[in-house]
């Protein structure tokens, strides 16, 4: 089966412009989390969404940043007014809603804010 | 406050040897980790993991190692292969919270 896609692969962009970010997750996969790395830093949480429940949105770096999720499946991580340390690649998981279910990543897209 | 540490950014072993990476965490209200495996312009993807009421678990070449009371965990890699150069992330969560928290990433490289 299609793992985790995401699009586009990469994105440059000019500080200021807004971007959206778009993940399709695993079909089936209730559970949905962006994260991102950071240049030489580790996966930085950012959203998780989980069925109809309101997401947890506590690691979003500043109110620039918001996610959604449609029909419980496609999400779309948008930047408003980007700035150069929003430069990162944008990592999707997806996971079944099980306890200590292991979470798959998708490719990534890498931003880059000039 | 990063909870999840991995304090070596990079490791070289010869292959056929032992590969052991190590991760620290300082959050004790973590009883799930993981370690995940990165390659070059790839997600990471998932290798092992082990529930806090374990202290081992073996998956092939593959076994984890977690010491609760020290609040770390080891990952060891035997024999090394060629293939298992990448980057590991050790990873972290915490009941009822599905969320997880990574350390920043150690370098594996193999030397064949």
């Amino acid at each position: 089966g299609a793992g985790v896609s995401q699009s586009p692969s990469n994105k440059v962009t000019e500080k200021g412009k807004d971007v959206e970010l778009r993940c399709d997750p695993i079909s089936g996969h209730t559970a949905l989390y962006w994260y991102r790395q950071s240049l030489g830093q580790g996966l930085e949480f950012l959203i998780y969404f989980q069925g109809n429940s309101a997401p947890d949105k506590s690691g979003l770096p500043s109110d620039r940043f918001s996610a959604e999720r449609t029909g419980g499946s496609v999400s779309t991580l948008t930047i408003q007014r980007t700035q150069q340390e929003d430069s990162a690649v944008y990592l999707c998981a997806s996971s079944p809603r099980v306890a200590g279910a292991k979470q798959f990543f998708g490719p990534g897209t890498r931003l880059t804010v000039l | 406050d990063q909870q999840v540490k991995q304090n070596s950014p990079s490791l070289s072993v010869q292959e056929g040897r032992i590969s052991i990476l190590n991760c620290d965490y300082t959050n004790s209200m973590f009883d799930y980790f993981l370690w995940y495996k990165k390659y070059p312009a790839e997600g990471p993807t998932f290798l092992i993991s082990i529930s806090s009421i374990k202290d081992k678990n073996e998956d092939g070449r593959f076994t984890v190692f977690l010491n609760k009371s020290a609040k770390h965990l080891s990952l060891h890699i035997v024999p090394s292969q060629p293939g298992d150069s990448a980057v590991y992330f050790c990873a972290a969560s915490a009941f009822g919270n599905e969320k997880l928290t990574f350390g920043t990433g150690t370098r594996l490289t193999i030397i064949p």
